[in-house]
This record gives structure tokens, C-alpha cells and sequence, in this order.
């Protein structure tokens, strides 16, 4: 089993749509949750933290959900430019051994 | 504006003969990362620097080697790059426990 598992999708919505993505990881001693994005043949940038209590920043919301192990990222009113990967990453505890997820490819189409 | 930049942006090499890429940071940061990412798949952690400290990812191959001459600059050799060795090479920055800063990455491909 993989330590952090996304849905590859695509996801292919509208404009104006709403969209999630879940992602799960395996060691539960797990303590740092991201959401980057990366567009195409780019390098991956950083979207939002993930905190317990789970966060929002505009259209972005951000869960984690530790007894079950995963975290899901929901996008409202999707735009065009929200077209990219999203890479779920895990950061173990009090290191610095950060594992990536494979993303989730998201198509927004007008 | 701060920032993490790496060199060459694309290199093209030979099977076997070895490649060193750059990446420099003006952000500070104490640590350095390098990662590889292919074609679709996730950034797959290589070693990473905590200061001088060098630490090696268990599976990375012992062709990969790195050097920190200082807190700025740091390497990734390739000895003898193989075919599978085609991929971009991604360098992060950070303070301990603190979000990663990318660059943006230099393609390589052996032919």
C-alpha cells in the first residue's frame, strides 16, 4: 500500500462547479497535511496547510479527518485556472521526510 | 525577490557520463531538499540537507550523490546516468517543520 493515495481522475467539471478530492495515508503518526499545486511541467506550489480544525481560504477548504486517516481539499465555483494537479503531501512527525501523493488531475472547462 | 532558483533549467546527457545540477536559495533556509518526479508520477524525495547534515532516503540509488558547499548552493551529482534517470529534479527549501519552497526544477534526459 502506498503511504499517501490520491484518485489520479481526471476530474473533468464546469465552471462555476464544485470539487473534491480525498486523499489518505497510511502512517498514523503523520503530523503535517498539504495541499500543493502543480501545472503542467511546473514546479509544485504550495495551496494551503491543513490543520486539525480544517481551514478555508476563499474558494479552497481544506479537512482533515486523522481517525480516518485522509484529508480532502474542496473547490467552490471552480475557475479555468484551477485546471492542475493537486498533490496531497504528508510530513512525519518532528522530521523531514515529506511524501507526495501522485495528484489528482483537475480539468475546468468553460 | 526571494527565491530558489536551479540550473540548468534542461540538460540533455549522455548514458554514463555524469551531470551535476544546481539550485541556490536566497531565502535561508536551513534545509534543502532534492527531489525526482517522472513523468505522472509524485516528487519522489532523494536527501535532504539540515545544515551540513546529509540525509539519504533509504532507496536512492547510490548513483545520486549531493554536496552543500555552503547554506545557499547545493548539488545533485548523477555519476553515471542510466535512461531511467529522465526526469525533472526538483530542489526545496525550508525552515525545520515549516512549508517546502520549490524551484522551478531542471529537466534532464539520457539518451
Amino acid at each position: 500500500r502506498k503511504e499517501v493515495e490520491q484518485d489520479p481522475g481526471p476530474f473533468n467539471v464546469p465552471e462555476g462547479a464544485t470539487v473534491a478530492f480525498n486523499c489518505t495515508y497510511s502512517n498514523s503518526a503523520s503530523q503535517s497535511f498539504f495541499w500543493y499545486r502543480q501545472d503542467c511541467r511546473k514546479e509544485p506550489k504550495l495551496l494551503m496547510s491543513v490543520y486539525s480544525s480544517g481551514n478555508e481560504d476563499g474558494r479552497f477548504t481544506a479537512q482533515l479527518n486523522r481517525a480516518s486517516q485522509y484529508i480532502s481539499l474542496l473547490i467552490r465555483d471552480s475557475k479555468l485556472s484551477d485546471s492542475a494537479t493537486y498533490l496531497c503531501v504528508v510530513k512525519s512527525t518532528g522530521g523531514f521526510k515529506t511524501i507526495f501523493g501522485a495528484g489528482t488531475r483537475l480539468f475546468v472547462k468553460a | 525577490d526571494a527565491m530558489v532558483i536551479q540550473n540548468p533549467r534542461y540538460q540533455v546527457t549522455q548514458f554514463g557520463k555524469p551531470v551535476t545540477l544546481s539550485c541556490s536559495q536566497t531565502l535561508n533556509h536551513n534545509v534543502m531538499y532534492w527531489y525526482q518526479q517522472k513523468s505522472s508520477q509524485a516528487p519522489k524525495l532523494l536527501f535532504h540537507y539540515y545544515d551540513k547534515d546529509f540525509n539519504n532516503e533509504a532507496d536512492t540509488p547510490d548513483n545520486f550523490q549531493s554536496r552543500r558547499p555552503n547554506t545557499s548552493f547545493c548539488f545533485l551529482d548523477i555519476r553515471s546516468p542510466g535512461l531511467g534517470d529522465t526526469a525533472m529534479y526538483l530542489c526545496a527549501t525550508s525552515n525545520p517543520g515549516d512549508t517546502q519552497y520549490f524551484g522551478p526544477g531542471t529537466r534532464l534526459t539520457v539518451l
